[in-house]
């Protein structure tokens, strides 16, 4: 079945520690994007990338970094410049601009 | 300021009890509302795209309509597995591949 998927479902990182969280889809979309969760925020854009190998910051994207090397992958790395990074992360895919956006099952990223 | 406003941040109703959830926006130039489900720990779940004012949509016990400035999320007869978190999302009209998300309704029904 085509759909996004997200590992490690939870995670766990002790400070000073990256760690790289992964998204794959199968849905042949163009435009992938991250998202964090916090309880009683909306959700908040990390990055996105509408096409292999370019990507944009969004709102929050500090002590983030991504990579796009292949249309199916965009892995989202939690750097130790994260001050707070204990979230629900959630990627997310479009086939272009303005589409529908799906949702992966989301990872839990919890520091130590 | 572009923006996506959901009201009210929780909602308790009885089994079968009927009501409806708001989306609010300010966005110029709408290129759609969108609706999802999200249940705890789970990534959202696609509901609806609304496109145009007065455009209506249904799944099982769930409308969604549409106005120049709102959304409502009609739910008819709840029953309690609807128990879930509602958010509503918009595209960013200038760019298209950015979204405003609201921050979700809590809705708990109660057997």
């Amino acid at each position: 079945d085509g759909g996004i998927t997200q590992s490690p479902k939870y995670l766990f990182r002790k400070e000073g520690q990256n760690v790289t969280l992964s998204c794959e889809q199968n849905l042949n979309h163009d435009a992938m994007y991250w998202y964090r969760q916090d309880p009683g925020q909306g959700l908040r854009l990390i990055y996105y990338s509408q096409i292999v190998n370019d990507f944009q910051k969004g709102d929050i994207a500090e002590g983030y970094s991504v990579s796009r090397e292949k249309k199916e992958s965009f892995p989202l790395t939690v750097t130790s410049a994260q001050k707070n990074p204990t979230a629900f992360y959630l990627c997310a895919s479009t086939i272009s601009s303005g589409n529908t956006i799906y949702f992966g099952e989301g990872s839990w990223l919890t520091v130590v | 300021e572009d923006q996506v406003t959901q009201s009210p941040e929780a909602l308790r109703l009885q089994e079968g009890e009927s009501s409806s959830l708001n989306c609010s926006y300010t966005v110029s130039g709408l290129r759609g509302l969108f609706w999802y489900r999200q249940d705890p720990g789970k990534g959202p779940e696609f509901l609806f795209t609304l496109y145009s004012a007065g455009e209506e949509k249904e799944k099982e016990r769930l409308k969604a309509t549409l106005t120049k400035k709102e959304s409502f999320l009609h739910i008819t007869a709840p029953k309690p597995e609807d128990s879930a978190t509602y958010l509503c999302a918009v595209p960013n009209p200038n760019t298209g591949n950015q979204f405003y998300f609201g921050t979700g309704t809590s809705l708990t029904v109660i057997p």
